[in-house]
C-alpha cells in the first residue's frame, strides 16, 4: 500500500523557535497534501489543504503566517511552525491524497519548552 | 457541512466478544466514509472504506462497516475481539471527490478484556 513518512518523528524546541515537519509519499505522487493537529485523546483537528506549486488552503482559526506550509514537489510538503510557544504543543499528522485515498504519516511530536 | 458523531468515547468488551463502534453522519452531498484506526503514539490506518456500490464494506483485521442512507450511519463491527484491536478508532467523511478535505468523529477508544 501507499506510504507516507514524516521526519522528524519526535522534536522538542525552545520557545521562539522554528521548526520545520517534513511530509513524504514515498511511492506514490501527490498533488495534494493535507496537515493535521491532535491534541491528546483528541481527534484530528484540519489545519490545511496543501496542493503541489500553489498556496495553502487553511482552515478558519488556523494563522498562515505561523504555520507555514510549501508543497514543492509531488512527493513532499513541508510544515514550519515559526515562532513556536508551549501552546503548539502537538501531535502533528500529514496525510497524501492518492486518487480516493488519504494515506497518512506516523505523526510528529512537538514539544515547545 | 458534514459532521460526524461517534457514539461512546469509550468501548469495552471481553475478548472473543463482538465490536460494535457506531457511527452517525451529517452530509449534504452523497458521502465517502471511513473508519481508521490509531495505535498510541501513530498515524492513521485506514481499516475500510465506502465510496460507492456495496453498502457492507469489508476492511481489514476482520472488521467491516455497513452504509445505512436511511440512517445516516456507518457503524463499524467485528465478531470477535483480539486483543490487538485495543487502540483509538476514528469514523470519517469526505464529500467524495478528490482531493476532498476529511472530518473526523471524536475518536472511541476501545478495551479489550481478557
Amino acid at each position: 500500500g501507499a506510504v507516507v513518512s514524516q521526519h522528524p518523528s519526535r522534536v522538542i524546541c525552545k520557545s521562539g523557535t522554528s521548526v520545520k515537519i517534513e511530509c513524504r509519499s514515498l511511492d506514490f505522487q501527490a498533488t495534494t497534501m493535507f496537515w493535521y493537529r491532535q491534541f491528546p485523546k483528541k481527534s484530528l483537528m484540519l489545519m490545511a489543504t496543501s496542493n503541489e506549486g500553489s498556496k495553502a488552503t487553511y482552515e478558519q482559526g488556523v494563522e498562515k503566517d505561523k504555520f507555514l506550509i510549501n508543497h514543492a514537489s509531488l512527493t513532499l510538503s513541508t510544515l514550519t511552525v515559526t515562532s513556536a510557544h508551549p501552546e503548539d504543543s502537538s501531535f502533528y499528522i500529514c496525510s497524501a491524497q492518492d486518487q480516493e485515498t488519504q494515506y497518512f504519516g506516523p505523526g510528529t511530536r512537538l514539544l515547545v519548552l | 457541512a458534514q459532521s460526524v458523531t461517534q457514539l461512546g468515547s469509550h468501548v469495552s468488551v471481553s475478548e472473543g466478544a463482538l465490536v460494535l463502534l457506531r457511527c452517525n453522519y451529517s452530509s449534504s452531498v452523497p458521502p465517502y466514509l471511513f473508519w481508521y484506526v490509531q495505535y498510541p503514539n501513530q498515524g492513521l490506518q485506514l481499516l475500510l472504506k465506502y465510496t460507492t456500490g456495496a453498502t457492507l464494506v469489508k476492511g481489514i483485521n476482520g472488521f467491516e462497516a455497513e452504509f445505512k442512507k436511511s440512517e445516516t450511519s456507518f457503524h463499524l463491527t467485528k465478531p470477535s475481539a483480539h486483543m490487538s484491536d485495543a487502540a483509538e478508532y476514528f469514523c470519517a467523511v469526505s464529500e467524495g471527490s478528490s482531493a476532498s478535505k476529511i472530518i473526523f468523529g471524536s475518536g472511541t477508544r476501545l478495551s479489550i478484556r481478557p
